[in-house]
């Protein structure tokens, strides 16, 4: 079972937002990270930290947090986005890695 | 180029052993933190375990379902990380893939997987 808890699924209109969520209680004591994974590829990290991204992920992705929620944003979402998105973060002791179940985004 | 290849998934009988290589370059290796994590088929990700640099003594943490059947170690000098898996059950199979560790402290502190390999496939079947 995963200690972070995502929806399962989410859709999203072409060029809208999509706000995907993350809840757990080890985000009051680490950062989530956020992990795209597009079928039968490794998940590439796509927001680390508090709203970093790394070079070459586009800027309508952002995240944010608040207690023990964290979110990422899409702004604009493109048809490229449709893909698994994974949250993490280390445990509460900080001894583990802790993963969401993941959501579907589904740009229509 | 920063690069991880994961190698020696295959085929194996339940109870039988197996062990995985996570072959790295283009970076310092012997600095870094390394993870493995899997995904069973069409399941989500899953931590399995990892290793800290020598810098932290080269300690290991497992996930629960692992723990005590497999073990993690590394060779510095030749930049790779091993998941020797042992006592192997179906529920094991799964795409294994291997990940470089970073963490830093931007208000709090962060860690996160910044580089994955392509993974390698273990398949437990009788």
């Amino acid at each position: 079972s995963s200690e972070l808890t995502q929806d399962p699924a989410v859709s999203v209109a072409l060029g809208q937002t999509v706000r995907i969520t993350c809840q757990g209680d080890s985000l009051r004591n680490y950062y989530a990270n956020w992990y795209q994974q597009k079928p039968g590829q490794a998940p590439v990290v796509v927001i680390y930290a508090k709203d970093n991204r790394p070079s070459g992920i586009p800027d309508r992705f952002s995240g944010s947090r608040l207690g023990n929620t964290a979110s990422l944003t899409i702004t604009g979402a493109q048809a490229e986005d449709e893909a698994d998105y994974y949250c993490n973060s280390r445990d509460s002791s900080g001894t583990q890695w802790v993963f969401g179940g993941g959501t579907k985004v589904t740009v229509l | 180029e920063v690069q991880l290849v994961e190698s020696g998934g295959g085929l194996v009988q339940p109870g039988r052993s197996l062990r995985l290589s996570c072959t790295a370059s283009g970076f310092t290796f012997g600095g870094y933190e390394m993870s493995w994590f899997r995904q069973a088929p069409g399941k989500g990700l899953e931590w399995v375990g990892f290793i800290r640099s020598k810098a932290y003594y080269g300690t290991t943490e497992y996930a629960a379902s692992v723990k005590g059947r497999f073990t993690i170690s590394r060779d510095d000098s030749k930049s790779i990380s091993y998941l020797q898996m042992d006592s192997l059950k179906t529920e094991d199979t799964a795409v294994y893939y291997c990940t470089r560790d970073v963490s830093g402290w931007q208000d709090f502190d962060y860690y996160y997987m910044d580089v994955w390999g392509k993974g390698t496939t273990v398949t437990v079947s009788s």
